[in-house]
């Protein structure tokens, strides 16, 4: 099974400022037949469901604020908040979708300082 | 745009079983993988199991195998979530989710509001 390491737990980021998530794969999420990365990136406010903001290690889905983008290959990947606004405090989690057993990240809360 | 409605929270005693639905509206249940993920207090996010409705067959995570039956049925457009063996360990909020393709390998576009389950005695 590929397990998802998430850092930090927790960041606590000033509005306007950046926000950085770092999350890694047991092993390498990349199908070399099609050259992608099987990495989701999902925000989850409390009292709601998980929403999807990334597919593919860095390909928006539509109506996501481009603040928000995906990069990395291969077993290390990042998501980025530029310009961190209010309503960007959540928690944020990374899946691999490389296999089955799907598997997350633990999860990074974003707060504002 | 296809809604996924889930069946309301439920109070369970230890031992015993659960079965959480979740209706589609806007779309058919069958036209995209159905998975299932739990949230614990305290804890992140946890894939259960998913299902192509038009092959059939669950793929299940190996901690809930045994335990574990997703099933859809296309007369009532739902799909359900039934786990035995219920301990505390297992309260939790309960999501259905939508694959945008065929495969449970995929993200989740769209997703149930949740269930809350809770095991006590």
């Amino acid at each position: 099974d590929i397990v998802m390491t998430q850092s930090p737990d927790s960041l606590a980021v000033s509005l306007g400022e950046t926000a950085t998530i770092n999350c890694k794969s047991s092993q390498s999420v990349l199908y070399r037949s099609n050259n992608k990365n099987y990495i989701n990136w999902y925000q989850q406010k409390p009292g709601q469901p998980p929403r999807l903001l990334i597919s593919w290690a860095s390909t928006r889905e539509s109506g996501v604020p481009d603040r928000f983008s995906g990069s990395g290959s291969g077993t290390d990947f990042t998501l980025t908040i530029s310009s961190l606004q209010a309503e960007d405090v959540a928690v944020y989690y990374c899946q691999q979708y490389y296999n089955t057993p799907l598997s997350f990240g633990g999860g990074t809360k974003v707060e504002i300082k | 745009q296809v809604q996924l409605v889930q069946s309301g929270a439920e109070m369970k005693k230890p031992g015993s079983s659960v079965k959480v639905s979740c209706k589609a509206s806007g779309g058919s249940i069958s036209s995209n993988a159905i998975s299932w993920v739990r949230r614990a207090p305290g804890q992140g996010l946890d894939w259960m199991g998913g299902v192509v409705p038009i092959y059939g067959t669950p793929n299940y995570a190996p901690k809930f195998r045994g335990r574990l039956t997703i099933t859809t049925d296309e007369s009532t457009n739902s799909a359900f979530m039934e786990l035995s063996s219920l301990t505390s360990e297992d309260t939790a909020v309960y999501y259905c989710a939508r694959g945008r393709q065929l495969v449970v390998e995929d993200a989740c576009d769209v997703w149930g509001q949740g269930t809350l389950v809770t095991v006590s005695s």
